[in-house]
């Protein structure tokens, strides 16, 4: 079993939608969480930190569950700058573990 | 966040030759990181360079395949040697920006090598 696992997608969705994807993670011992975007032939650029109370960065929202070992993140409006593949991370032992990412095509 | 450079951005090498990508930072770091990321696949971490000692490198790969520099807080190499078909890949270095408990971490632009 991989230790960070997310749906491969892809997600195909109109402008507009909201879209979520969810991720797990097997090491209850994993301190910190992230989701990145990597946009295609590019790096894996930080999109947020993901804390357990749940944050918020404009029509970005990601969620933490530590007892369901379950993160989320939601795209609200979503635009066609937002076709990208999304890692959901783990940081654990001084090291990050990538989930395979999720790809999302936002479609006009 | 940080600047992060590499070179070469790309190169194709021959088979049973070594290649050295550099990765240059625009700040001192303490901890950075070389990953590998194959054809479809997500990342996988090479092994950690921290300036002043020995990188740490993870299950599946040996210093003499892969081996780092670290002379200073700003730069780091990694070598990829002996290549053969299979190292095809793209090759990041990154680098963790501390802040409290968040451990961030920035990845450079990438080398994408091709091995023939």
């Amino acid at each position: 079993r991989k230790e960070v696992e997310q749906d491969p997608g892809p997600f195909n969705v109109p402008e507009g939608a909201t879209v979520a994807f969810n991720c797990t993670y097997s090491n209850s011992a994993s301190q910190s969480f992230f989701w990145y975007r990597q946009d295609c032939r590019k790096e894996p650029k930080l999109l947020m930190s993901v804390y357990s109370s749940g944050n918020e960065d404009g029509r970005f929202t990601a969620q933490l569950n530590r007892a369901s070992q379950y993160i989320s993140l939601l795209i609200r409006d979503s635009k066609l700058s937002d076709s990208a593949t999304y890692l959901c991370v783990a940081y654990n032992t001084d090291k990050l573990i990538f989930g395979t990412g999720t790809r999302l095509q936002v479609f006009p | 966040s940080a600047v992060i450079s590499q070179k070469p951005s790309r190169d194709i090498c021959q088979r049973g030759t070594s290649l050295t990508i550099q990765c240059q930072v625009d700040s001192q770091v303490t901890m950075m990181f070389w990953y590998r990321q194959q054809p479809g696949q997500s990342l996988t971490l090479i092994a950690t360079a921290n300036q002043g000692s020995e990188a740490t490198y993870e299950s599946g790969f040996v210093i003499d395949k892969f081996p780092i520099s670290r002379p200073n807080l700003t730069f780091s190499t990694l070598t990829v040697s002996n290549m053969s078909p299979e190292d095809s890949s793209i090759y990041l270095c990154s680098v963790e920006l501390g802040r409290g408990l968040r451990d961030e971490q920035f990845f450079g632009p990438g080398t994408r090598l091709t091995v023939l």
